[in-house]
């Protein structure tokens, strides 16, 4: 079975400061990552993901993510916090050892963690 | 459409009552997913569309859900004989064969009084 780890329930950022959003995964094959974000009452909305290749992904509104396998982490981060980045976020996998490549399947996500940016 | 599209977008319904929840995917995705969200909580998976038939209902928490895709776009998801337990936001997201990624729509929110 797959799973995710989101441990903090909140992080508090002042504007301008880096942020790191952390995220651990454990999956029984190889795994595709994905964070998404979600603003009040609207739906989710993809970040970025890790499929394969370099560990350090890059994805919208200037967030990154680093894929470890070591750590089987896949943290969000982003140099410069915005007071317009505070939102929920959401970290999920994919385990892709149990299915066919070219098919789709579900993604499992974490608890979320709420980012505070304030001035 | 430009978008994925539920409908309707908030639905407060009677314990004991039918609801039925819409998801208009986004054209030409084969693949559909519904996940409820509880407050607090992260998504939750509930089942999977690859086509019109149903990949994967592993998530369906018991015989009162069940959803349809008779012609491989439009879904819907049916819950009978409802019940407190069962209000939260129900998310719908699609994605084309082989992609990796969802597209998600705004959800619907049940409340059961």
């Amino acid at each position: 079975a797959q799973s995710v780890a989101q441990p903090e329930d909140q992080v508090n950022v002042a504007e301008g400061n880096p942020l790191t959003v952390k995220c651990t995964y454990s999956v029984s094959g190889n795994p595709y990552l994905f964070w998404y974000v979600q603003y009040p009452n609207r739906g989710l909305q993809f970040l970025l993901k890790y499929i394969t290749g370099d560990n350090l992904v890059k994805g919208s509104y200037g967030f990154e993510a680093e894929f470890n396998k070591s750590q089987t982490s896949f943290h969000l981060k982003k140099p410069s916090a915005l007071v317009s980045d505070s939102a929920l976020y959401f970290c999920a996998v994919r385990d892709i050892s149990t299915e066919n490549t070219g098919t789709a399947s579900k993604l499992t996500f974490g608890t979320g963690t709420r980012l505070q940016v304030t001035l | 459409g430009a978008g994925v599209s539920q409908t309707p977008s908030n639905k407060v319904t009677e314990k004991g009552k039918y609801v039925e929840l819409r998801c208009d995917p986004i054209s030409g995705h084969t693949a559909l997913y519904w996940y409820r969200q509880s407050l607090g909580q992260g998504p939750e998976f509930l089942i999977y569309f690859q086509g019109t038939g149903a990949a994967d209902d592993s998530g369906l928490p018991n015989d009162r859900f069940f959803a349809v895709r008779p012609e491989g776009s439009v879904s819907t998801l049916k819950i009978q004989r409802t019940e407190r337990g069962d209000s939260a936001v129900y998310l719908c997201a699609s994605s084309e064969a082989g992609n990796y990624g969802y597209t998600f729509g705004s959800g619907t929110r049940l409340t059961v009084v």
